[in-house]
């Protein structure tokens, strides 16, 4: 079975400080795994995608996340926060159905707050 | 490239009621799915649409029906509409068989009195 657990619900930071979000998963086959970002009254938009390829992935806005098998994590990073980062983030792993239907899983969210 | 549109926005009804929400997927996007996003929670997956027919569903009862149209657009209905029913209805569009990027619209928001 495949799950995924943001370990923070809520993270602040400061403007200018580096943004952590953790993210692990379980899955029983090779993970397809995701970073959605939310901003107030918006939709989801992609930050980023892993899929077997690279394991240290760089996406839009400065984000980048590493996956790491062995710790079976999935954790987001930015070397420094932006006000408009302020927004809810939310890890996604990707498993296959019958029919190569992929079923996402989504985690709860982490609230990042950056503070001026 | 239009990508994926949602209406209407905002939307206000009663117990009881029936409502209709609905998406244009991205050019080229022939799957669509629907998610419902309560206030402060994450997004539950309502279902899926692929060759105008549902494609797997989440834990929701009957009343939450869909359709999907030659040009891939879809509908969401809601009949006999409750409070708890009061959420962001999510629409995404992708390539049937690619991996889970999702393109999302904005979302209409539905309020139940």
């Amino acid at each position: 079975a495949q799950s995924v657990t943001q370990l923070d619900s809520h993270v602040s930071v400061s403007e200018g400080t580096p943004v952590l979000l953790r993210c692990n998963y379980s899955s029983s086959y090779s993970p397809s795994l995701f970073w959605y970002v939310q901003h107030p009254n918006k939709g989801l938009q992609l930050l980023l995608k892993y899929t077997s390829a690279a394991t240290l992935v760089k996406g839009i806005n400065g984000f980048e996340a590493e996956f790491k098998k062995s710790e079976t994590s999935f954790h987001l990073t930015k070397p420094s926060a932006h006000m408009s980062d302020a927004a809810e983030y939310f890890c996604v792993v990707s498993a296959h159905n019958a029919g190569n239907n992929r079923k996402l899983i989504w985690g709860l969210g982490t609230s990042l707050a950056v503070n001026p | 490239e239009t990508g994926v549109t949602q209406s209407p926005t905002h939307l206000i009804k009663t117990r009881g009621q029936q409502v209709t929400l609905r998406c244009s997927s991205q050019s080229g996007h022939n799957t669509v799915s629907w998610y419902q996003q309560a206030l402060g929670q994450g997004p539950q997956f309502i279902f899926q649409y692929y060759r105008e027919e549902e494609n797997g569903r989440g834990n929701f009862p009957p009343r939450f029906s869909g359709l999907q149209f030659p040009n891939y657009s879809s509908e969401l209905n809601v009949n006999a509409l409750e409070l708890d029913d009061s959420a962001l209805y999510l629409c995404a569009s992708r390539p049937w068989g690619a991996g889970g990027e999702l393109f999302f619209g904005e979302g209409s928001r539905l309020t139940v009195l």
